[in-house]
C-alpha cells in the first residue's frame, strides 16, 4: 500500500536551531517526491521537489530510495518558517498522478 | 495570484441540506483534485478528474458528489449524506506529468 509517515505531529526549536522534518515513504515505482507548505491564514504551496534538486528559503531534501525517506532540513530555522509542512510522493499519469499526503508535521519556531 | 478560486470562504450547512463547494482555474490544467482537511489527519482526496466530463472517486468519496461539464470548474456537492462535513476543503489542479499541484484558498464548511 501507498502511504507516507511524518512521524513527528509538532516539532518546536528556537531561532537559529538547525531543524529536520522526517517523511518516510511507501510506494510502488519511481515517485516524485515533494513537500508543500501551508502557513498561517495562507494557501497550501509547493515548498521543494525532489527532481528541481534546488534550496528553497534555505530548505533542502534528500531523497535516500534505500531508506525511502525524504527529510526536509534547514540549518538555521527562522521565526517565518513557522508552518504545517507536508511530504508527498507523486507518480506519473492517470490516478497514480494523485498526490499522497502524509499527516503533516507543525514546525514552531521559537525566538 | 488568481489561479484557483474557491468559494464560498465559509459555509454553513443545516441539517439534511445539500451544498455545493465552487472551484474554478485559469491555469488551462487537466487534472482537478478535491481534498478534505481536517485537524491531525492531513489531507484526503475525496475526487479527482483528470480531463472534461470524467472523475474518479478518491479514498473518502462517500455522502460527495462532482461534475466536470467544463475543463476549468470542478464544483463539490456535500450531501446530507455525509454525516461529518464540518471541515475544511481544498481544491487543487495540475497540468499533468510529474507537474505539482496548485491550490485554493479552501472552503470551510461548518454545520448550524
Amino acid at each position: 500500500a501507498q502511504r507516507v509517515t511524518q512521524p513527528e505531529k509538532l516539532l518546536s526549536v528556537f531561532k537559529g536551531a538547525p531543524v529536520e522534518l522526517k517523511c518516510n515513504y511507501s510506494y510502488s515505482g519511481s515517485p516524485e517526491l515533494f513537500w508543500y507548505v501551508q502557513y498561517s491564514r495562507q494557501r497550501l504551496q509547493l515548498l521543494l521537489r525532489h527532481i528541481s534538486r534546488e534550496s528553497i528559503k534555505g530548505f533542502t531534501a534528500d531523497l535516500n530510495k534505500g531508506e525511502t525517506s525524504f527529510h526536509l532540513k534547514k540549518p538555521f530555522a527562522q521565526e517565518e518558517d513557522s508552518a504545517m509542512y507536508y511530504c508527498a510522493p507523486q507518480g506519473y499519469g492517470g490516478s497514480q498522478g494523485n498526490l499522497i499526503f502524509g499527516k503533516g508535521t507543525k514546525l514552531s519556531v521559537k525566538p | 495570484d488568481g489561479g484557483i478560486t474557491q468559494s464560498p470562504k465559509y459555509l454553513f450547512r443545516k441539517e439534511g441540506q445539500n451544498v455545493t463547494l465552487s472551484c474554478e482555474q485559469n491555469l488551462n490544467h487537466d487534472a482537478m483534485y478535491w481534498y478534505r482537511q481536517d485537524p491531525g489527519q492531513g489531507l484526503r482526496l475525496i475526487y479527482y478528474s483528470q480531463i472534461v466530463n470524467d472523475f474518479q472517486k478518491g479514498d473518502i468519496a462517500e455522502g460527495y458528489s462532482v461534475s466536470r461539464e467544463k475543463k476549468e470548474s470542478f464544483p463539490l456537492t456535500v450531501t446530507s449524506a455525509q454525516k461529518n462535513p464540518t471541515a475544511f476543503y481544498l481544491c487543487a489542479s495540475r497540468s499533468g506529468g510529474h507537474q505539482p499541484q496548485h491550490f485554493g484558498d479552501g472552503t470551510r464548511l461548518s454545520i448550524l
